[in-house]
């Protein structure tokens, strides 16, 4: 029961744009920046989108953030076989005052 | 660039203190502009924050509520490192700990301890 809300699975084919969706609330993402961290397995998360929109050196611009109110959103262009991977929003929490993560998206790519 | 590297066992028994580190290199322990989080992955809780230390002129701590009254992370200056002390642990801590830099997004990440809670 992960404070941030995700879809626990999205698919698509190669070329397609997906997009992952994350909500929240007013205590978190309603009042602070979104990250967006990508997990291959066996490794570490890696951070992908950081401050709600932008990217970290070496992210392909095929990838973007946005937030409208309490919620997020990840958008992925042109989908590659080598995008698949779980994907996790993350938010500061004002009242838990900590780091609220949401449970994960798993994106296949047919 | 920052690089963490985490060290500790990974086999704990229930009622003793999981304790684990995180080396870092490419920054300061010490920084006044970062700060040094805890955090844990499991199948049953997913990604959950348990902690972060950082220096202001002094050094702070803030926990989660969750783990708050069992758990203790601690600089080490002469050794710029922190570490991770969780006590009186049961199978329910079972998971993948992480240490990584903050403070306002999390870049990098240790390469993960798997830590098992078992007698």
């Amino acid at each position: 029961q992960s404070v941030l809300t995700q879809p626990p699975s999205a698919s698509g084919t190669p070329g397609q744009r997906v997009t992952i969706s994350c909500s929240g609330s007013s205590s978190n993402i309603g009042n602070n920046i979104v990250n967006w961290y990508q997990q291959l397995p066996g490794t570490a998360p890696k951070l992908l989108i950081y401050n709600t929109n932008q990217r970290p050196s070496g992210v392909p611009d095929r990838f973007s953030g946005s937030k409208s109110g309490t919620s997020a959103s990840l958008a992925i262009s042109g989908l590659q076989s080598e995008d698949e991977a779980d994907y996790y929003c993350a938010s500061w929490d004002d009242s838990l005052i900590g780091w609220v993560f949401g449970g994960g998206t798993k994106l296949t790519v047919l | 660039q920052v690089q963490l590297q985490q060290s500790g066992p990974g086999l704990v028994k229930p009622s003793q203190t999981l304790s684990l580190t995180c080396a870092i290199s490419g920054d300061s322990v010490s920084s006044n502009s970062a700060a040094w989080n805890w955090i844990r992955q499991s199948p049953s809780r997913g990604l959950e924050w348990l902690g972060r230390t950082y220096y202001r002129s002094k050094w702070y701590s803030a926990y989660s509520v969750s783990v708050k009254s069992r758990i203790t992370i601690k600089a080490d200056t002469s050794r710029n490192q922190f570490s991770l002390q969780l006590n009186s642990v049961t199978p329910e801590d079972t998971a993948v700990y992480y240490c990584a830099r903050g403070p306002q997004w999390l870049v990098p990440w240790g390469q993960g301890t798997l830590v098992t809670v078992s007698s």
